[in-house]
């Protein structure tokens, strides 16, 4: 198992500005993956960080307004930068610390005015 | 495109069974998992299947279909803190970069005294 400490829990944020949700696991782990949910719907994949390299990301979404810093096994951050009222939404970080098995942190609640 | 199907709301009442669906259409498929989420919650692992058959976890069972790109949860014994969001997830990668997850549309269940 994993346990998974996702900071900060919630944030209010002007347009234009850029916040740093930081992911802190209690093993080392080689993947970690960063999620957006919106209320009520699913979750969707931004990227995958991989330690000691970039990280690789999905469809719809750049590095230049979603950078991910990977530093070690046990971090990572997500920037959300130059936000617009459209990136109102929940952040979440996840690992894979046993196999077949994902383990999610409580989520950023992120509200941009 | 990918995609992973659910109702998207189920209700039912205390001590009852339920099945969730979910039909997927992904490039990959490499097991079928089960996560559910209470609202404000971080997303928790409820089931995996790579094989096709039935897989029984206490109360909750799930079932895949790989021929069918189907499968299901079921929950047995209904109670009330059952209430949650479900998430099917297809595995779309054997491992290292591509051992992520696509999340299902998610399937909302209310249940009632």
């Amino acid at each position: 198992s994993a346990v998974i400490s996702q900071k900060p829990s919630r944030d209010i944020c002007q347009r234009g500005t850029s916040l740093t949700i930081q992911c802190q696991v209690d093993s080392q782990v080689t993947m970690m993956f960063w999620y957006r949910q919106q209320p009520g719907q699913s979750l969707t994949l931004i990227a995958t960080a991989n330690q000691g390299s970039e990280a690789t990301y999905e469809s719809g979404f750049v590095i230049d307004k979603f950078p991910i810093s990977r530093p070690n096994l046990t971090f990572s951050t997500l920037t959300v930068s130059n936000m617009s009222p459209e990136d109102s939404s929940i952040y979440l970080c996840s690992v894979e610390a046993t196999q077949n098995i994902q383990y999610f942190g409580a989520g950023t609640r992120l509200s941009v005015l | 495109g990918q995609s992973l199907e659910q109702p998207s709301e189920v209700t039912a009442v205390e001590g009852a069974i339920v099945q969730i669906n979910c039909t997927y259409q992904t490039s990959g498929f490499y097991g079928l998992s089960w996560y559910q989420q209470h609202d404000g919650g971080a997303p928790t692992f409820l089931s995996y299947n790579a094989l096709d058959g039935l897989e029984e976890t206490g109360r909750f069972s799930s079932f895949l279909s790989r021929s069918d790109s189907y499968g299901y949860l079921l929950l047995q014994e209904l109670q009330m803190k059952d209430s949650a969001s479900y998430f099917c997830a297809v595995r779309d990668g054997r491992g290292g970069a591509t051992n992520k997850l696509i999340f299902g549309t998610g399937t909302l269940l209310a249940v009632q005294p």
